[in-house]
C-alpha cells in the first residue's frame, strides 16, 4: 500500500514565523501535491511537483513556496505565517497523471497561526 | 471550465437507510471519476473509481456508475452504518496535473 506521511498532525505557530510542512511518500510516485482544505471551500491546490526540483503553481500559491530535493519528499513553506493561513493542509501523490490515476493523501496537518 | 458539482450536505440518515449522493461533472475530455472519503481528523482516501463510460466502481458496499449521457457519477449504498459517517468528495481527472474536487458532502448516520 502507498503510504503518504506528513511531519505533524497539529501545529501552532505565531504570525510572522517561517513554517515548514513536510510530506514523504514511499511508492516512488513522480507527482506530489499540496492542498489546503477550508470549510465551505473544499480542496484548493497550492503547488504541485512533477519531478525532483520541478514545481508548478496551483490555484492559490500566494504566501507559499515549495521544495522538492528528493523524489519522495515535498515540503511546503510559509515564508511569514499569517492568521489567514490557519487551515488543514493535505499532501498527496500520484504515479502517472497521463493515466488519470487516483491521488493518495496523507493524514493532514492542522495549522493554527496565532 | 471543467467542474464537479455534488449535493450539499449535511445528509442525515438512520442506520440501514439507503444512501444517494449526487455528483455531476463538466469536462472537455474523457475524465476518470472518483469518490474519496474523509473520516474525522484524517486525510482523504479513495473509495472507488471508474475510468470510462458505463464502468461501475464499487467498494465496501458503495457503488457508482459512470454515466456519460447524463455526465453523472452518483454514489449509492443500500444500507448505511454509523461508521459510514464522513465527508464524501466526488472528483474528476482528465489526464492533467489537476484533479478537480467537488465541495464535499457530509454524511451523518444515526444509530
Amino acid at each position: 500500500d502507498v503510504k503518504v506521511t506528513q511531519s505533524s498532525r497539529y501545529l501552532v505557530k505565531r504570525t510572522g514565523e517561517k513554517v515548514f510542512l513536510e510530506c514523504v511518500q514511499d511508492m516512488d510516485h513522480e507527482n506530489m501535491f499540496w492542498y489546503r482544505q477550508d470549510p465551505g471551500l473544499g480542496l484548493r491546490l497550492i503547488y504541485f511537483s512533477y519531478d525532483v526540483k520541478m514545481k508548478e503553481k496551483g490555484d492559490i500559491p500566494e504566501g507559499y513556496s515549495v521544495s522538492r530535493e528528493k523524489k519522495e519528499r515535498f515540503s511546503l513553506i510559509l515564508e511569514s505565517a499569517s492568521t489567514n493561513q490557519t487551515s488543514m493542509y493535505l499532501c498527496a501523490s500520484t504515479l502517472r497523471v497521463d493515466r488519470k490515476d487516483e491521488q493518495y493523501f496523507g493524514p493532514g496537518t492542522r495549522l493554527t497561526v496565532t | 471550465g471543467d467542474s464537479v458539482t455534488q449535493m450539499e450536505g449535511p445528509v442525515t440518515l438512520s442506520e440501514e437507510a439507503f444512501l444517494t449522493i449526487n455528483c455531476t461533472y463538466t469536462a472537455t475530455g474523457y475524465p476518470s471519476l472518483f469518490w474519496y472519503v474523509q473520516y474525522p481528523g484524517e486525510g482523504l482516501q479513495l473509495l472507488l473509481k471508474a475510468t470510462k463510460a458505463d464502468d461501475k466502481g464499487s467498494n465496501k458496499g458503495f457503488e457508482a456508475t459512470y454515466r456519460k449521457e447524463t455526465t453523472s457519477f452518483h454514489l449509492e449504498k443500500g444500507s448505511v452504518q454509523v461508521s459510514d459517517s464522513a465527508v464524501y468528495f466526488c472528483a474528476q481527472n482528465t489526464g492533467g496535473f489537476k484533479t478537480i474536487f467537488g465541495a464535499g458532502t457530509r454524511l451523518f448516520v444515526k444509530a
